[in-house]
């Protein structure tokens, strides 16, 4: 099946700091990549969803600044917190839909955020 | 609009079954089933998208029913592997992005 990496799996960081996470469809061009958000215990909530070469469209009370998002190629979105601040300390999920047809949402591995 | 899932979290023991329900209020595309386990991403399940369907493979299956308005998601004879947080997902607009419901934690003990 199509595979999406995410890089890196964890990150540790000072806050005020910005931190990139890079999401790629390894075998696959993805036009749309969702990202989501995962505290513990608790439910992925979508961030926002990636459009190649165009902005992204953000999920209400998502600030747009703090979550900077790029998808500047058909197999690369990135996801970039900035000036990271400890309430920021999350998983992070990206997610691409299968090539094939609207079927099943291929995940990455996630990113555990740490901010200190 | 997220969808409702219940129960929040079962224990089971191996062999026993369980049912997780995922309902909305609003008729549904389709629905998704996921299974995450600690510290991994969601791993797909599998989807249905017409109502009255079942589909299942192993001893995982689910339905939606005539309305598409609820789904379940039915484990049998559950194993060790089984344990793990189930997610429902409904899709939302054309560009298929899910939203997922709150999620259902399943314990399985020897």
């Amino acid at each position: 099946g199509a595979v999406v990496s995410q890089h890196p799996s964890r990150v540790i960081c000072k806050s005020g700091t910005s931190v990139k996470i890079e999401c790629r469809s390894l075998d696959f061009q993805a036009t749309t990549m969702f990202w989501y958000r995962q505290f513990p215990k608790k439910s992925l909530m979508l961030m926002a969803t990636s459009n190649e070469g165009s902005k992204a469209t953000y999920e209400q009370g998502v600030e747009k600044d703090k979550f900077l998002i790029n998808h500047a190629s058909l197999t690369l979105s990135t996801l970039t917190v900035t000036s990271a601040h400890p309430e920021d300390s999350s998983f992070y999920i990206c997610s691409a839909r299968d090539p094939n047809g609207r079927e099943k949402l291929f995940f990455g591995s996630g990113t555990q955020l740490s901010v200190l | 609009q997220q969808p409702v899932q219940s129960p929040q979290a079962v224990i089971l023991r191996e062999g026993e079954d369980a049912v997780i329900n995922c309902s909305s209020s609003k008729a549904l595309y389709s629905v998704h089933w996921y299974r995450q386990k600690h510290g991994e991403a969601p791993v797909f399940l599998m989807i249905l998208l017409k109502g009255g369907e079942q589909k299942g493979h192993d001893k995982i299956s689910a339905s939606f029913n005539e309305k598409k308005q609820q789904s379940s998601l039915y484990l049998t004879a559950s194993q060790l592997s089984y344990s793990g947080t189930y997610f429902c997902g409904t899709e939302r607009g054309s560009q298929g992005n899910l939203i997922f419901g709150k999620g259902t934690k399943l314990s399985v003990k020897p």
